[in-house]
């Protein structure tokens, strides 16, 4: 059972382009929802978190959308860089439990 | 502050054999989880330890088996490796309760041949 949907696979722009990955989640007793950029051969960072209490959180560049009632989340990336070309990971987790259940990932390619 | 440390990075093993791989906390973090990482499967949870006792186990076989020692390092063991058990091995370190945020390790990248 696939607790935490993410889509889409992949996702080309180009730089200035603002993606959009979405997350989709069944678990109401989440409340924690982090987002993570991961780079070939490097493990995963964390990048911006949301608990259920805010609707969005900035930082930077990302903002984390967070839609309580749908049990939906997504990462926006302000003016994208191909830099910020890397696999994106959503993920949630309950209460003190350090479990992390991850979405499948996102590939982005932002091309200059 | 060093970040997560995975020792070894690479790893080359052959079916049947064992394998340990290790894991350094962020400095002053209680808690470690590990992850396996697979083009397939995507990121699946392993087992946490907090204060040197497993809080959570994910739905991996009883070959896959952990410890945390005083100190907070940790160590995950497979035994009787399979070929699937081809896969990036990645720790994370969290600093306790009520702190959720978790720092990944580079990984462990184990080949089973």
């Amino acid at each position: 059972q696939q607790q935490v949907k993410q889509s889409p696979q992949s996702l080309i722009v180009q730089k200035g382009g603002i993606p959009i990955i979405n997350c989709a989640y069944e678990n109401t007793a989440f409340d924690y929802f982090p987002w993570y950029q991961q780079f070939p051969g490097k493990g995963p960072a964390l990048l911006i978190a949301i608990r259920p209490d805010v609707s969005e959180k900035k930082e930077g560049r990302f903002t984390i959308s967070f839609n309580k009632s749908a049990k939906q989340f997504s990462l926006h990336i302000m003016d994208s860089q191909p830099g910020d070309s890397a696999t994106y990971f959503c993920a949630a987790s309950e209460g003190s439990n350090y479990k992390l259940t991850f979405g499948k990932g996102t590939l982005l390619t932002v091309n200059p | 502050k060093a970040g997560v440390t995975q020792t070894p990075r690479y790893l080359i093993k052959t079916r049947g054999q064992q394998v340990t791989l290790s894991c350094s906390p962020i400095s002053g973090h209680r808690s470690v989880s590990w992850y396996q990482q697979t083009p397939g499967q995507g990121l699946q949870f392993l087992f946490e330890y907090f204060s040197e006792t497993q809080r959570n186990k994910g739905n991996f076989p009883g070959r896959f088996s952990g410890r945390q020692f005083s100190n907070s390092r940790s160590e995950m063991n497979v035994s009787t490796l399979e070929l699937g058990d081809s896969a990036l091995y990645l720790c994370a370190s969290s600093r306790g309760p009520g702190r959720a945020e978790a720092f990944f390790g580079q990984g462990t990248r184990l080949t089973v041949v």
